[in-house]
């Protein structure tokens, strides 16, 4: 198993500019998460979805659209990139099991936006 | 307003010695507390988790602490070694498996010292 993939790995955009972080997992979890982590924070939730056509938003969605058409994929979409979206960004997913609480994490894309 | 809180953003205990990570949370509907490991440049990795149903739980080295009614709690590395040098994070969740997110703190940066 691949775990959690994210890609890509480092990207930089200019103020204005869109697109799409990718996130998969090949572990058939049901819930997967959006977070971001800026320098002294700790990690902030975007956006989340407990399963595929479901969504809802964290503590910090402005700017950001997620879907879920498949169980596997968890795309983030930046509309309009900001100097303020400038984070490293981690993607996650976990499954629903009795004693299970955990959430597995990818490596994260560094996004600097200028 | 902070739900999880680390107050202290570093800690630097000698090798072989008892590392002790606090971790403070306000909202009570939180019910799945995890401490996760972090190196720079790598997503978080799971180290132990603990249910509000239990007031302790132990894995190899490392044991959660749990005190529901002063809602705080601890994580305790025995004996520390140089390997656990990196940043910790507390976080919490209202449902098994971080279904609806994690909420982090910001984090305690251990520094083991030879």
């Amino acid at each position: 198993n691949a775990g959690v993939t994210q890609t890509p790995k480092f990207q930089v955009l200019k103020t204005g500019q869109s697109m799409t972080l990718q996130c998969a997992q090949d572990m058939n979890h049901e819930y997967m998460s959006w977070y971001r982590q800026d320098p002294g924070m700790g990690l902030r939730l975007i956006h989340y979805s407990v399963g595929a056509g479901i969504t809802d938003q964290g503590e910090v969605p402005n700017g950001y659209n997620v879907s879920r058409s498949t169980t596997e994929d968890f795309p983030l979409r930046l509309l309009s990139a900001a100097p303020s979206q400038t984070s490293v960004y981690f993607c996650a997913s976990s499954y629903s099991k009795q004693g299970n609480y955990e959430q597995y994490f990818g490596p994260g894309t560094r996004l600097t936006v200028t | 307003d902070q739900q999880v809180k680390q107050n202290s953003p570093s800690l630097s205990v000698q090798e072989g010695r008892i590392s002790i990570l606090n971790c403070d949370y306000t909202n009570s509907m939180f019910d799945y507390f995890l401490w996760y490991k972090k190196y720079p440049a790598e997503g978080p990795t799971f180290l132990i988790s603990i249910s509000s149903i239990k007031d302790k739980n132990e894995d190899g080295r490392f044991t959660v602490f749990l005190n529901k009614s002063a809602k705080h709690l601890s994580l305790h590395i025995v004996p520390s070694q140089p390997g656990d040098s990196a940043v910790y994070f507390c976080a919490a969740s209202r449902r098994g498996g971080g279904a609806d997110g994690l909420t982090f703190g910001k984090g305690t940066h251990l520094i083991i010292q030879p």
